[in-house]
C-alpha cells in the first residue's frame, strides 16, 4: 500500500492567478497515479492518470507533471476561475494486477472572484 | 460515458435499524466496485472490494458481518450497513473499474449516513 501526501491541505487564489499544488508517494513499488477533481455534492472527476517518469498531461487550463524516481507530481491550474474550485485528490496505484487505489488527503482549491 | 449512480445521496436512520446503499454503473459494466468511507478531515479509506459473482474483500479492520456487500450483476453493487451505530456515521462512496490498462475507478456521488 502506497502512502499518498498531498499539500497543501488548502489554498486560497484570486481568480486569475495561476497555482499549484503537489502529490507525493513513495518512489519504489509505483505503477500509476490518478489525479481526480471533486465539487461539493458531485462525484469526484477523473482528471489524469500518469504512469511514466516525466509525464505531462494536459486538460484545458489543468496540467500534471510526474517524477517517479523521486516521488512526486505536480498539478497546474492557470488562470484560475471560481468554477476550479474545488477539491483535488491523487492517488497512487501500486501494481499492474491490482486495482486498489491509495489516496491522499486532498487539496482543497478556493478561488475567490 | 463511465457514469456512476448511488443511491440515497443522504439517509438518517436510528441507531440498531440497517441501510442499503446502491451503486450503480449506468453505460459500462464493471466486474470490480470499491466501496470507500470518508471520516471530516480525513483520506478516502478503501473499506472493501466487490467482485461480481464471488465473495467481496474486505480490508483490515473492516467487519465484514456489519458492512454487507452484494454485487449481484456487472452494474450494481450494494453495501448494507447492518445494526447500525453512531459511530458509523460518515460519508460512503463507491467507485466502479472500467477496463484496462490503467484501472481506472469512477466514482458515485456519494451517500452521507446519519445514524441517531
Amino acid at each position: 500500500i502506497l502512502n499518498v501526501e498531498q499539500s497543501p491541505q488548502s489554498l486560497h487564489v484570486q481568480e486569475g492567478d495561476s497555482t499549484n499544488f503537489t502529490c507525493s508517494f513513495p518512489s519504489s513499488n509505483f505503477y500509476a497515479l490518478h489525479w481526480y477533481r471533486w465539487e461539493t455534492a458531485k462525484s469526484p472527476e477523473a482528471l489524469f492518470v500518469m504512469t511514466l517518469n516525466g509525464d505531462e498531461k494536459k486538460k484545458g487550463r489543468i496540467s500534471a507533471t510526474l517524477n517517479t524516481k523521486e516521488g512526486y507530481s505536480y498539478l497546474y491550474i492557470k488562470g484560475s476561475q471560481p468554477e476550479d474550485s474545488a477539491t483535488y485528490l491523487c492517488a497512487g496505484h501500486s501494481g499492474a494486477g491490482s486495482y486498489q487505489l491509495t489516496f491522499g488527503k486532498g487539496t482543497k482549491l478556493s478561488v475567490i472572484p | 460515458g463511465a457514469v456512476v449512480s448511488q443511491h440515497p445521496s443522504w439517509v438518517i436512520c436510528k441507531s440498531g435499524t440497517s441501510v442499503k446503499i446502491e451503486c450503480r454503473s449506468l453505460d459500462f459494466q464493471a466486474t470490480t466496485m470499491f466501496w470507500y468511507r470518508q471520516f471530516p478531515k480525513q483520506s478516502l479509506m478503501l473499506m472493501a472490494t466487490s467482485n461480481e459473482g464471488s465473495k467481496a474483500t474486505y480490508e483490515q479492520g473492516v467487519e465484514k458481518d456489519k458492512f454487507l456487500i452484494n454485487h449481484a450483476s456487472l452494474t450494481l453493487s450494494t453495501l448494507t450497513v447492518t445494526s447500525a451505530h453512531p459511530e458509523d456515521s460518515s460519508f460512503y462512496i463507491c467507485s466502479a473499474v472500467r477496463g484496462r490498462p490503467y484501472n481506472e475507478q469512477f466514482f458515485g456521488p456519494g451517500t452521507r449516513l446519519t445514524v441517531l
